[in-house]
């Protein structure tokens, strides 16, 4: 079945960088683009980007613009999103979600989610 | 961009009741050469990432239980749970996918009375 998998929790300084990673199976990893989206505690979903696993294409949201880089190897059918200049406000449940059809659609499935702490 | 705006932000229904959410953006998410509203629908639970319950406005995802329905067209969406049942206590979401960037609604938190 369609799955991504994703790295375990992390903590990390302020102006630190972290890199978050999204294994994908069950399905043909450059066919679909992946997105990432970040959850604060207690917090709505805030929608970080795409990435277009095929061409390495990528869009930014443009609050997360010089600050975040999503990359993938396609090899291991794996998406990475890196943060780097960490702030508190960074602190965040991060999700990678991949667009559930080959044109603009909504996501499914989403991975697990990965527990980024910032904390001095 | 499109903002999207959920109300209410919580409700509390009995079990058995009928929950209504709403959601609404800022533009239209119809695309007209096909006539698809372009929203979708989620639900998330404590400790969970979301889930997607309903996609094109009305088009429930497989394995969704017949209870919960989607309408609307535009700029306004419903989200109806005709029958609340103890395990739909979740916050849900409205997503629209027309453009770049995509965005959600703040979320409902859906609550047993």
């Amino acid at each position: 079945q369609v799955q991504l998998v994703q790295s375990g929790a992390e903590v990390k300084k302020p102006g630190a960088s972290v890199e978050v990673s999204c294994k994908a199976s069950g399905y043909t990893f450059t066919d679909y683009y992946m997105h990432w989206v970040r959850q604060a505690p207690g917090q709505g979903l805030e929608w970080m980007g795409w990435m277009n696993p095929s061409s390495g294409g990528t869009y930014y949201a443009q609050s997360f613009q010089g600050r975040v880089t999503m990359t993938r190897d396609t090899s291991i059918s794996t998406a990475y999103m890196e943060l780097s200049r960490l702030t508190s406000d960074d602190t965040a449940v991060y999700f990678c979600a991949r667009e559930a059809t080959v044109t603009t659609s909504w996501f499914d499935p989403w991975g697990q989610g990965t527990l980024v702490t910032v904390s001095s | 961009d499109i903002v999207m705006t959920q109300s209410p932000d919580s409700l509390a229904v009995s079990l058995g009741e009928r929950a209504t959410i709403n959601c609404k953006s800022s533009q239209s998410v119809l695309y007209t050469s096909n006539m698809k509203n372009y929203l979708a629908w989620y639900q998330q639970k404590p400790g969970q990432p979301p889930k997607l319950l309903i996609y094109w406005a009305s088009t429930r995802e497989s394995g969704v239980p017949d209870r919960f329905s989607g309408s609307g067209s535009g700029t306004d969406f419903t989200l109806t749970i005709s029958s609340l049942q103890a395990e739909d206590v979740a916050v849900y979401f409205c997503q629209h996918y027309y453009t770049t960037p995509r965005s959600f609604g703040q979320g409902t938190k859906v609550e047993i009375k």
